[in-house]
């Protein structure tokens, strides 16, 4: 079980908005910056959001970050069918002197 | 372009031992820290260790201190990480990936993989 807690999957339709949450401690994310990726099936991971809220050149818009005390949420906005994937929340933990990932949230476009 | 090319990955029996590597290019490779990444079947991602950009500092995840060692070798633009004591649970896909900075920070390339079976 990870110490980020992240549900472990979420859905949507297309064109809708979709929240993906981080749960951690203030050992993780409350004293750190939190980072999002994107697997795509069959793919290694890919960068999707940096420093809480911070997108790479190449990522869309409708991918935003976000972070609040010792939670932090992906949004993605204007869903589509290529967003079919799985997302991981990270973030370095204090004490561990270690990064730490979320379980994961498979996203299902429906 | 960065590129990031594992290798090493193979068939071991318990207990055996394995250097993977990834060799690197695109970029300055001592100027930023590289990280192993590795991913068991139809699981999640799990980070393994981490080396500065100089290979002063290292980290490790809990479940591979005293059995695994990261290093690198700046002038061949060359990460490494050796793999011994291996168990059943090490069985995985181990991705290396490239910090933005010289120590920990967003993972911002990965390579694509060199798959390692722990196997009788």
């Amino acid at each position: 079980q990870s110490v980020l807690t992240q549900p472990p999957s979420a859905s949507g339709t297309p064109g809708q908005r979709v929240i993906i949450t981080c749960s951690g401690s203030s050992s993780n994310i409350g004293s750190n910056y939190v980072y999002w990726y994107q697997q795509l099936p069959g793919t290694a991971p890919k960068l999707l959001i940096y420093r809480n809220d911070q997108r790479p050149s190449g990522v869309p818009d409708r991918f935003s970050g976000s972070k609040s005390g010792t939670s932090a949420s992906l949004a993605i906005s204007g869903l589509r069918s290529e967003d079919e994937a799985d997302y991981y929340c990270a973030t370095w933990h204090d004490s561990l002197s270690g990064v730490i990932f979320g379980g994961g949230t498979k996203l299902t476009v429906l | 372009e960065v590129q990031l090319l594992e290798s090493g990955g193979d068939l071991v029996q318990p207990g055996g031992s394995l250097r993977l590597s990834c060799a690197a290019s695109g970029f300055i490779f001592s100027s930023y820290a590289m990280s192993w990444v590795r991913q068991a079947p139809g699981k999640g991602l799990e980070w393994v260790s981490l080396i500065s950009g100089s290979g002063g500092s290292t980290s490790y995840a809990d479940f591979v201190k005293g059995r695994f060692t990261i290093s690198r070798d700046n002038s061949k633009n060359t990460l490494y990480l050796q793999m011994n004591s291996l168990r059943a649970e090490d069985t995985a896909i181990y991705y290396c990936a490239k910090s933005s900075a010289a120590y920990y920070s967003e993972l911002d390339y990965w390579g694509q993989g060199t798959l390692v079976t722990v196997s009788s």
